[in-house]
């Protein structure tokens, strides 16, 4: 079963330093999303991706956060200047042309210190 | 802004059909049902929807009230790896929509 697949899958960082998370959608998908979730808390939307741009976001996507499909299969999600607050599970997921649901890919734990 | 209310944790005895209810009283005509559910801080998996119509899939099945009100997610014979935290989730049925709001959701534990 195709699945989507995200690396590393825990990472640590001062603050201040930048991070780059990465994900490889399934082959044939369109659709792209990353998501957050701190620990204990709900999982929640940070930005949507379709036709190489972004098409929402949330209030949580500020200025510190970028997306970019670099080629035909990466998926990143960059954070600026990592803040202690940025620690949290990030997931990526995608969906095809119709599909009904979303792929999930297992998450990077991203830990600030 | 829930759109949807489900008790916070239940138990199952393993092999037994576990039964998660979920009420969303507030649902729209074009809004369907999703169920995802999360083991352990791994990614959400999709694992059921519909709109008015009882569904089946090799997971579970999804019954949902004439009024469409409220619905149960049934896993029909509960493992142990189906402990998870599993979400209900209405949503209107559009690709590519960010409308999928996860809440806090059922922590299903399943006792051996």
């Amino acid at each position: 079963e195709p699945e989507v697949t995200q690396t590393p899958s825990h990472q640590v960082t001062q603050m201040g330093q930048e991070v780059i998370l990465r994900c490889v959608p399934i082959s044939n998908h369109l659709y792209f999303y990353w998501y957050r979730q701190i620990l204990g808390q709900k999982v929640e939307f940070l930005v949507s991706f379709y036709n190489n741009e972004i098409s929402e976001k949330s209030e949580i996507f500020d200025d510190q956060f970028s997306v970019e499909r670099p080629d035909g299969s990466n998926f990143t999600l960059k954070i600026r200047s990592t803040k202690l607050e940025d620690s949290a599970m990030y997931f990526c997921a995608s969906s095809g042309q119709g599909d009904r649901f979303r792929y999930f890919g297992p998450g990077t734990r991203l830990t600030v210190t | 802004d829930a759109k949807t209310t489900q008790p916070p944790s239940m138990d199952c005895a393993e092999g037994r059909a576990a039964n998660l209810p979920c009420n969303h009283s507030t649902i729209s005509g074009n809004e369907y049902v999703y169920w995802y559910r999360q083991i352990h801080s791994q990614g959400p998996q999709y694992i059921i929807h519909g709109l008015k119509n009882n569904e089946t899939n090799e997971m579970a099945s999804l019954i949902i009230t004439e009024d469409r009100k409220s619905s149960t997610l049934i896993l029909p014979h509960a493992t142990l790896r189906d402990t998870a935290v599993y979400y209900c989730i209405v949503r209107v049925d559009q690709t590519g929509a960010n409308n999928l709001f996860f809440g806090t959701g059922t922590r299903l534990t399943v006792i051996p």
